[in-house]
């Protein structure tokens, strides 16, 4: 059971590329979610989705873009990226809305020059 | 809105030595709390939970309560390991445009020296 899942670990991007962030969770979690955590600071919700077909925005959405195609995937695409979008990068799931308990994955560290 | 605060960072203790991690928050209603642990390299993991007052939360001898007159939370552990040190994480859970949503504060970085 590998849970929460993200790849890449670690990237660096130049200012206008592009990226996927990739998170898939085995456990059947109809809700996902993706946060931003910037040095120093808590976590910040960018975009969530309560199950296959259903996303909606979070706290800071602005210059991402998510899609949820199935149960198990929550890509989140990153266009035109800016310095401001350096962050640690870490996707969730939870079993349902009643549920208190996320599960994180172990993040991906983005780097925009 | 709802929010969380939690004691600046970082925390450098010796081993053995008593933890207490301050955490308060601003909600309304009575949301309920939660503290996450991040070790090196890995991802939130959730410590414990409290979801009404007075209730406390417990966890690899760490605990916390729910006190609503404070409106606090804050993280004890009466004797630290060096096996503690990663970043802890205070969080609530309240309503956010009509969902459940979490709000974390901005972590604590413990530091545990043998």
């Amino acid at each position: 059971n590998a849970g929460v899942t993200q790849t890449p670990k670690f990237r660096i991007l130049k200012i206008g590329q592009s990226m996927t962030l990739q998170c898939a969770q085995d456990m059947n979690h109809n809700y996902m979610y993706w946060y931003r955590q910037d040095p120093g600071m808590g976590l910040k919700l960018i975009y969530y989705s309560v199950g296959a077909g259903i996303t909606d925005k979070g706290e800071v959405p602005n210059g991402y873009n998510v899609s949820r195609s199935t149960t198990e995937d929550f890509p989140l695409r990153l266009e035109l990226a800016a310095p401001s979008q350096t962050s640690v990068y870490f996707c969730a799931s939870s079993r349902d809305k009643g549920s208190e308990t996320q599960y994180f994955g172990p993040g991906t560290r983005l780097l925009v020059l | 809105g709802n929010s969380v605060t939690q004691m600046e960072g970082p925390v450098t203790l010796s081993e053995e030595a008593f933890l207490t991690i301050n955490c308060t928050y601003t909600a309304t209603g009575y949301p309920s709390l939660f503290w996450y642990v991040q070790y090196p390299g890995e991802g939130l993991q959730l410590l414990l939970k409290a979801t009404k007052a007075d209730d406390k939360g417990s966890n690899k001898g760490f605990e916390a309560t729910y006190r609503k007159e404070t409106t606090s939370f804050h993280l004890e552990k009466g004797s630290v390991q060096v096996s503690d040190s990663a970043v802890y994480f205070c969080a609530l859970r309240g309503l956010w445009q009509g969902a459940q949503k979490l709000v974390f504060g901005q972590g604590t970085r413990l530091t545990i020296n043998p």
